[in-house]
């Protein structure tokens, strides 16, 4: 059974670069069936995915225009794990991170999700 | 981005009632649309792909319809484990995008 487990600071200060990491337990972060992704939620914004990182012969990432100047996911094989990194946080960035397993055709259906952290931007 | 509209935004039903949600695209994306079910304080639970088919162990009350732009979510006979929030999402074309919720509560 897949599971994902995030860890990371639940408070960032504005300018400085939030950083999760999201282990993964039952599958391979290196999985050729899967994409490993990041999506926030909060009112303001709702659901929004921010992008993820898949294994084809050679690592890929793939991110939202709306954050793609200022975010990077990168797997780490060693560890069984990926992590997200966005620099340049403000206020907006508050939200509920989620790491997620995508699968499918297009890795479309996050079918599984781990427990979610509330990050909030103050200083 | 495609751009997620659904309606309406809340609802008030009963158990055994039908329920409709709607779902739209602003540009069409085909049958490519996910359905989730989201409860306070967990991860949102995926429920449709391709418009229309359950994923396995999903109720059969819970039916989804719709091609191009235009999306319906429909259960059939509402249970008491059904009041939640409701999200399609795209991926018709990354980025993948959610519409922003249906909210079903207690009438």
């Amino acid at each position: 059974q897949v599971q994902l487990q995030q860890s990371g600071p639940g408070l960032v200060k504005p300018s400085q670069t939030l950083s999760l990491t999201c282990a993964i337990s039952g599958d391979s972060v290196s999985s050729d069936i899967a994409a490993w992704n990041w999506i926030r939620q909060s009112p303001s914004r709702g659901l929004e995915w921010l992008g993820r990182t898949y294994y084809r012969s050679k690592w890929y990432s793939d991110y939202a225009p709306s954050v793609k100047s200022r975010i990077s996911i990168n797997p780490d094989t060693s560890k069984n794990q990926f992590s997200l990194h966005l620099n340049s946080v403000t206020p907006d960035d508050t939200a509920v991170y989620s790491c997620a397993r995508g699968v499918g055709v297009s890795f479309q259906v996050f079918h599984i999700w781990g427990q979610g952290t509330m990050v909030t931007v103050s200083s | 981005d495609i751009q997620m509209t659904q309606s309406p935004s809340s609802l008030s039903a009963s158990v055994g009632d039908r329920v409709t949600i709607t779902c739209q695209a602003s540009q069409d994306i085909g049958k490519y649309l996910n359905w989730y079910q989201q409860k306070p304080g967990k991860a949102p639970k995926f429920l449709i792909y391709d418009a229309s088919n359950l994923e396995t162990g999903v109720p059969s009350r819970f039916s989804g319809s719709g091609s191009g732009t235009d999306f319906t979510f429909t259960i059939s006979s509402l249970q008491p484990e059904d009041f939640a929030t409701y999200y399609c999402q795209q991926y018709g074309n990354l980025p993948f995008t959610f519409g922003p919720g249906t909210r079903v509560d207690v009438k």
